[in-house]
C-alpha cells in the first residue's frame, strides 16, 4: 500500500471548530495533494504542493489551509469558514523524477462536522 | 480549467462480458489520463494510465484508448470477474506536479 499515512481514520467535530488532518509519506515524493470526495461527485482538488514551503490552490481551496514545512508532511486544516466540511479527505503524493505522473493515495480521513 | 465528464454513472454486466467506460475532457493541454479503481471505503488505486503521445495501452484484461482529436478516452475491461466490481474514476491533467481533475465515477456491477 505504499508509505502514505493519514490520521485519524474518522474524525468528529462540532461546527465552528477548526480541525487539522494529518498526511505523512516516506516515499521521498516531491509533490503532495489534498482531495475531497463527496458521494456522487468524484474527487476534487483542494491544494497541492510541489516543493517544501510552496503550495498552490486547487479547485475548491476556500475554507481550507495547508502548510509544507517538511517534504514528508502536508497537513490540511479545515477552518470554520468551510461551509460543508463533512466529507472523505484523501491525501496523495507523486514523485516528479523520471517524468512519473502517478499519484499514490493515502487511506483517507472521514470527517463529520455536526 | 479542465472539465472531465464520465459515462455511464452505473454499469451492470454479466460475469465474463466486457465493460466499457467513457470519458471526455475539455482542456486540449491535458496530456496524462489515469484510471483509478476504488472499492467501498478504500483509497483509489491506479489501474492503468495513458499519455497523449499514445493512442492505446493494454495490461492483461484492461485497456485504455485515447482520441486526442475528439478529446475522449475509454476504459475497456474484458472477461469481467466479480472482483472487478467497484467504482472507477477517470482523470486528466497536464502532467508534472499539477493535480488531477476527476470524472464523477462509474459504479461497475458484475452480475454472476
Amino acid at each position: 500500500d505504499g508509505g502514505i499515512t493519514q490520521s485519524p481514520k474518522y474524525l468528529f467535530r462540532k461546527e465552528g471548530q477548526n480541525v487539522t488532518l494529518s498526511c505523512e509519506q516516506n516515499l521521498n515524493h516531491d509533490a503532495m495533494y489534498w482531495y475531497r470526495q463527496d458521494p456522487g461527485q468524484g474527487l476534487r482538488l483542494i491544494y497541492y504542493s510541489q516543493i517544501v514551503n510552496d503550495f498552490q490552490k486547487g479547485d475548491i481551496a476556500e475554507g481550507y489551509s495547508v502548510s509544507r514545512e517538511k517534504k514528508e508532511s502536508f497537513p490540511l486544516t479545515v477552518t470554520s469558514a468551510q461551509k460543508n466540511p463533512t466529507a472523505f479527505y484523501l491525501c496523495a503524493s507523486s514523485s516528479l523524477a523520471g517524468l512519473s505522473y502517478e499519484q499514490y493515495f493515502g487511506p483517507g480521513t472521514r470527517l463529520t462536522v455536526t | 480549467g479542465e472539465n472531465v465528464e464520465q459515462h455511464p454513472s452505473t454499469l451492470s454486466v454479466q460475469e465474463g462480458d466486457s465493460a466499457v467506460i467513457k470519458c471526455t475532457y475539455s482542456d486540449s493541454a491535458s496530456n496524462y489520463f489515469p484510471w483509478y479503481k476504488q472499492e467501498l471505503g478504500k483509497r483509489p488505486q491506479l489501474i492503468i494510465d495513458i499519455r497523449s503521445n499514445v493512442g492505446e495501452k493494454k495490461d492483461q484484461r484492461i485497456a485504455v484508448t485515447l482520441n486526442k482529436t475528439a478529446k475522449h478516452f475509454s476504459l475497456h475491461i474484458t472477461e469481467t470477474q466479480p472482483e472487478d466490481s467497484a467504482v472507477y474514476f477517470c482523470a486528466a491533467s497536464n502532467g508534472g506536479a499539477d493535480g488531477l481533475t476527476f470524472g464523477k465515477g462509474t459504479h461497475l456491477i458484475i452480475q454472476p
